[in-house]
This record gives C-alpha cells, sequence and structure tokens, in this order.
C-alpha cells in the first residue's frame, strides 16, 4: 500500500514570490505522481503529473515539479505566485499498474497582496 | 472541455435516511470512481467500478454503501441509512483507460447529516 505526506498543511505567500510545497510518498512498487489543485467552491482540477521520463514535469498555471526517485518526494514550485493561486493543492500517487488515486492531507496556500 | 457533473452540490438530511448522489461521467470514460473528504480531512477513495461492477472498493464502503450506473450515463452513490460520521464532501470521477490516464474529478457533492 502507498502513502502521501504533505509536510505542510498552510503555506502564506505574498503575491509574486516563489512558493513550494513538499510531497513525500511510500509505496514498494512504482508509481505515478500528481498534484491537483481545489479553487474555492469548486473541484479538483489536474495540475500536472509524473508517469515517466524527465523528471521535472511542467503543468498549467506556470507549476513544475519535480520527482525525486531516491527521496521518494515530488515537489510542486512556482516561481511568482498570483492572488488567483490561493487554493488548496494535493499531491496523490497510484500505482504504475494500479486503478486509485492515494492522497495527501493538502496544503491549503494563501496568497497575500 | 468535457467535464464530471455532479448533484446536488449540497444536501442536508436527517440520520437514518437514505441518499443518493448522482454523477454523470465524462462521455467514453470506462472507470468512475467515488471519493470522500470528511472535513479538515484527507481525500479518500470509496470504490471503484469498471465494466458495470465494483473492481476496487475501501474499507469505508461497507454494506450501507452502493453505486449503480443504471442507464449508461448516470452513475450513483447510494447511502442506505446515512450516520452523523457520512457528513462529507463526496467526490465522483472517471477516467478514459486504466494504466497512467488522468481521473477527472466532478465539483463534489457536500453532504451535511443531522
Amino acid at each position: 500500500a502507498q502513502s502521501v505526506t504533505q509536510l505542510d498543511s498552510q503555506v502564506p505567500v505574498f503575491e509574486e514570490a516563489p512558493v513550494e510545497l513538499r510531497c513525500n510518498y511510500s509505496s514498494s512498487v512504482s508509481v505515478y505522481l500528481f498534484w491537483y489543485v481545489q479553487y474555492p467552491n469548486q473541484g479538483l482540477q489536474l495540475l500536472l503529473k509524473y508517469l515517466s521520463g524527465s523528471t521535472l514535469v511542467k503543468g498549467i498555471n506556470g507549476f513544475e515539479a519535480e520527482f525525486n526517485k531516491s527521496q521518494t518526494s515530488f515537489h510542486l514550485r512556482k516561481p511568482s505566485v498570483h492572488i488567483s493561486d490561493t487554493a488548496e493543492y494535493f499531491c496523490a500517487v497510484s500505482e504504475a499498474a494500479g486503478n486509485k488515486l492515494t492522497f495527501g492531507g493538502g496544503t491549503r496556500v494563501l496568497v497575500k497582496p | 472541455e468535457p467535464e464530471v457533473t455532479q448533484t446536488p452540490s449540497h444536501q442536508v438530511t436527517q440520520m437514518g435516511q437514505e441518499v443518493i448522489l448522482r454523477c454523470v461521467p465524462i462521455s467514453n470514460h470506462l472507470y468512475f470512481y467515488w471519493y470522500r473528504q470528511i472535513l479538515g480531512q484527507k481525500v479518500e477513495f470509496l470504490v471503484s467500478f469498471y465494466n458495470n461492477e465494483i473492481s476496487e472498493k475501501s474499507e469505508i464502503f461497507d454494506d450501507q454503501f452502493s453505486v449503480e450506473r443504471p442507464d449508461g450515463s448516470n452513475f450513483t452513490l447510494k447511502i442506505r441509512s446515512t450516520k452523523l460520521e457520512d457528513s462529507a464532501m463526496y467526490f465522483c470521477a472517471s477516467r478514459p483507460g486504466l494504466t497512467g490516464n488522468t481521473i477527472y474529478f466532478g465539483e463534489g457533492s457536500w453532504l451535511t447529516v443531522v
């Protein structure tokens, strides 16, 4: 079975500053990794995913994440945030041959002007 | 862009009542899911459905829960006798194929049991 830990439950950040959201996972098999975003009063939207290949993955809205197999991490970054990036961000993992996603606890990002 | 739609967006029900949450997955998707998120907790997997049967379910998905795809477009979650602890946001999701494909989520149905 796999598990996902998001180390920060809340991250306040000023507009135009960089942000990094940390995600670590554990699994005994190969995994796929995902970041989802949930804007206020909306559903879960995929930001980006890592399946294989280049460990640096670029997603929508200027986000990117880097897969680090040795550290079992998949941290999400954005070099310059906007007010509109205020949302909750979820890291998730699925087994490469699996069927379901296992989510982390989420990180709430509050972008301040 | 196609999307997963869920109804109702919010439902309040009395403890012990039956609730049906409805979902219309994205057309041509083959895998369907229900997840839930109790306030302040993780998004948790409940059940997956493929080829008109449950393919996997979690420990949470006990006998009070059931899923159905009655007409080839809707996908429903029934909670037979609701408990206070069933209060949560319930997300429906669908996926075109299996390996590596993105799971698309609906906006959720917020269930409050009083």
